[in-house]
């Protein structure tokens, strides 16, 4: 069964603190997602990643980078935390060319700028 | 472009009856639909998916959900709600190929509330 890992599941930090967000996945997955989640917003795409070192951005970049030295592995950085960014932060995974696949999502970091 | 629609917030249910979640879609091209459950402090479980074939899909926990090409909704329903099938549902679309992303787009979510 796949699993995803989201190494934190809650973290307080303050403003302008650069920020990790760590997330591993263990079906050796080509793609990988971070999302952030707001009420009344849904889920919003920051960045995506369809193969190592290779990113794009989502819909909503901004403040936000990412990282993926190896395949299982997905980082989001906050480069310097702002309050705006509180939010539940979920990665995702889903094999590589395969449309009809579902993705698979990690239990979510609930981040807190205060 | 792709885009999907969860015209409710909320919907809400007698434990016991049947419930349905809506959800309708826009594509360029043919879609491939999914819905997702979030439980509270959880991340998304995928419940079911549309890829092809027979219009009625059955997936996890006893739901199904109705493919309808002509009216590009894809509704999520159940018999018999339990209460704890209270959470938040998401339904989600991807344009197959022909220019189309992998990327999914979600809906907003519908939050379901079933009452004993």
């Amino acid at each position: 069964d796949v699993k995803v890992t989201q190494s934190s599941r809650y973290l307080v930090k303050r403003t302008g603190e650069k920020v990790f967000l760590e997330c591993v996945q263990d079906m050796d997955h080509e793609n990988m997602f971070w999302y952030r989640q707001d009420p009344g917003l849904g889920l919003r795409l920051i960045y995506f990643s369809y193969d190592v070192k290779m990113k794009e951005k989502g819909d909503i970049p901004e403040g936000y980078s990412v990282s993926r030295e190896k395949k299982e592995r997905f980082s989001l950085i906050l480069e310097s935390a702002s309050t705006n960014q509180t939010s539940m932060y979920l990665c995702a995974s889903s094999p590589g060319g395969e449309y009809n696949q579902p993705q698979h999502f990690g239990d979510g970091t609930r981040l807190s700028i205060l | 472009a792709q885009s999907v629609a969860q015209p409710e917030d909320q919907v809400n249910v007698a434990e016991g009856n049947p419930l349905t979640v809506k959800c309708t879609y826009s594509v360029s091209g043919n879609p491939y639909l999914f819905w997702y459950v979030q439980y509270p402090n959880r991340g998304l479980q995928f419940l079911l998916k549309y890829i092809t074939g027979d219009n009625l899909v059955k997936g996890s926990y006893g739901f199904e959900a109705e493919f309808n090409k002509s009216q590009t909704s894809f509704h999520l329903k159940k018999p018999s709600a339990l209460v704890s099938d209270s959470a938040l549902y998401f339904c989600a679309v991807r344009d197959i190929p022909t220019g189309g992303s992998y990327i999914p787009t979600f809906g907003r979510g519908t939050s379901l509330i079933v009452h004993p």
